[in-house]
């Protein structure tokens, strides 16, 4: 147990649809990471928050977006659903912004969308 | 740009040694991690280099050379439950995580 939690832990929608994950990181991390994993593919860096501020920003489309709160939990918000995402989506979480903090995993959120 | 590239897929042998290798070209380094991903399950954190040589942490090592931009992750004693996709991800001088595809390893009885 990596002490990072998301939910839900599966999800299934429709396209077209609009869906919130939630991750709560480690305690005393202050950044969190998502990702997205679709099957037998990499992992593709999403977006990075750091102490409730943007930090990074990878391949994230503008149909997602993600917040980090004052309790330093995060959502990813994503809209307008299409096939194509379906995949899993992990959040991370690491002590600082910079420097060499090993990212520990949430169990992820299999999304799927018909 | 910025590239990583490892195997895709590798097959070993219980209780035998496999090398999972990996090469980074990265707008500069900070370090190099290793972990260990079984499918549909999060990634675990094996190991982190930023200087070159080998650290050794039980049946796991990981071998780091700068000047060749290459890395490599060694492990004994195979067992079956070593089965997983191997990550390979260099931190670049803006402190971002570049992350390869990965090498599944398949062990086999």
């Amino acid at each position: 147990d990596s002490g990072v939690t998301q939910t839900p832990k599966h999800l299934i929608t429709a396209t077209g649809q609009r869906v919130t994950l939630r991750c709560s990181p480690r305690s005393g991390d202050l950044s969190v990471y998502w990702y997205q994993q679709s099957l037998d593919q990499g992992l593709q860096f999403l977006i990075q928050y750091y102490n409730g501020e943007e930090r990074a920003k990878g391949n994230i489309l503008e149909r997602f977006s993600a917040q980090q709160f004052p309790d330093l939990h995060s959502e990813l918000n994503l809209s307008s659903l299409e096939l194509g995402d379906s995949a899993l989506y992990f959040c991370a979480s690491s002590v600082g912004k910079d420097g060499p903090d090993t990212q520990y995993f949430g169990p992820g959120t299999r999304l799927t969308v018909l | 740009g910025q590239n990583i590239d490892q195997p895709t897929e590798m097959t070993a042998t219980e209780g035998a040694i496999v090398q999972i290798n990996c090469t980074y070209q990265t707008s500069g380094f900070n370090g190099l991690f290793w972990y260990q991903q079984h499918a549909g399950e999060a990634p675990t954190f094996l190991s982190y280099n930023v200087l070159d040589g080998l650290e050794e942490k039980g049946r796991f090592s990981s071998f780091l050379s700068r000047s060749k931009g290459y890395s490599y992750l060694l492990l004994k004693e195979l067992q079956m439950k070593d089965s997983a996709s191997y990550l390979c991800a260099v931190l670049d001088s803006n402190y971002q995580l570049i992350w390869g595809a990965g090498t599944k390893l398949i062990i086999k009885p």
